[in-house]
C-alpha cells in the first residue's frame, strides 16, 4: 500500500514568507508526528497528533510554527515569516499506535531552504 | 532530549561486520529503535528492542542492555548499499528521541 507522502518535496522561500507543508499519512494511522532534521543531525520532534487532536506541541521552536490535522488524516505544518534558521528537512511520520511508543513510518520529507 | 550518544562516522569494508553503538538515558525508558536513512531519503525502520538481549533479522541484529543504557546495531556481510546513516532512537511519551546518527561508509 501507499506510504507516507509529503509535498512539496523541495521549497525555497524568501525570508519573511509564509510556507505550508503537507503530509498525507498512511490511511488509518491514528498518530501523526512532525520532525525537523538539520543537515547532519537526527530528526528532532516538533509536534504530535492523535487523530485530529494535537496532544503535544512542545517541540515547536516558536509561535511562528503552527500545525493542524482538522479531519484526522492530512496534516499541514505552517511556518510564518520564515527565517534562515528554519532551513531544514521537515519529516512527517505516522503510526497505527495510539501513543508515540510504536514504530513510525516516515515520509520522504520536505527540504525547506530560506534565502 | 534523552542524551542519546552514537559515533558520528564509521568506515568498514564490503563483506565485513560492523557494530554501531548507542548509549541513552535510562530514566523513563520505553524502547529503542534503529532506523536506516540514505542521503535525501526517509528514515526506514530496522529494529525495535524493549527487552534485554539480541534480536536478529537477517544480516542486521540489534542488542539492548537496559541496565547499562546501551544498544548496538550489528551489520554482517556488509554491502555497498549499506552505506547510509544509522539512527538510534529512544521512545518518549509522544515521540521518538533521535541521536545524531552514525554515517557508515562501506568501501570495496
Amino acid at each position: 500500500g501507499a506510504g507516507v507522502s509529503q509535498s512539496p518535496r523541495y521549497k525555497v522561500a524568501k525570508r519573511g514568507q509564509d510556507v505550508a507543508l503537507r503530509c498525507d499519512p498512511i490511511s488509518g494511522h491514528v498518530s501523526l508526528f512532525w520532525y525537523q532534521q538539520a543537515l547532519g543531525q537526527g530528526p528532532e520532534f516538533l509536534t504530535y497528533f492523535q487523530n485530529e487532536a494535537q496532544l503535544d506541541k512542545s517541540g515547536l521552536p516558536s509561535d511562528r510554527f503552527f500545525a493542524e490535522r482538522p479531519e484526522g488524516s492530512v496534516s499541514t505544518l505552517k511556518i510564518q515569516r520564515t527565517q534562515q534558521e528554519d532551513s531544514a528537512v521537515y519529516l512527517c511520520a505516522s503510526s497505527q499506535r495510539w501513543t508515540g511508543a510504536g514504530e513510525q513510518y516516515f515520509g520522504p520529507g520536505t527540504r525547506l531552504t530560506v534565502t | 532530549g534523552q542524551n542519546i550518544d552514537q559515533p558520528t562516522e564509521m568506515t568498514a569494508t564490503e563483506g565485513a561486520i560492523v557494530q554501531i553503538n548507542c548509549t541513552y538515558q535510562t530514566s523513563g525508558f520505553n524502547g529503542l529503535f534503529w532506523y536506516q536513512q540514505h542521503a535525501g531519503e526517509a528514515p526506514t525502520f530496522l529494529s525495535y528492542n524493549v527487552l534485554d538481549g539480541l534480536e536478529e533479522k537477517g544480516r542486521f541484529s540489534s542488542f539492548l542492555s537496559r541496565s547499562k543504557g546501551y544498544s548496538y546495531l550489528l551489520l554482517k556481510e556488509l554491502q555497498m548499499k549499506d552505506s547510509a546513516s544509522y539512527l538510534c532512537a529512544q521512545t518518549g511519551a509522544n515521540n521518538l528521541f533521535f541521536g545524531t546518527g552514525t554515517r557508515l561508509t562501506v568501501i570495496p
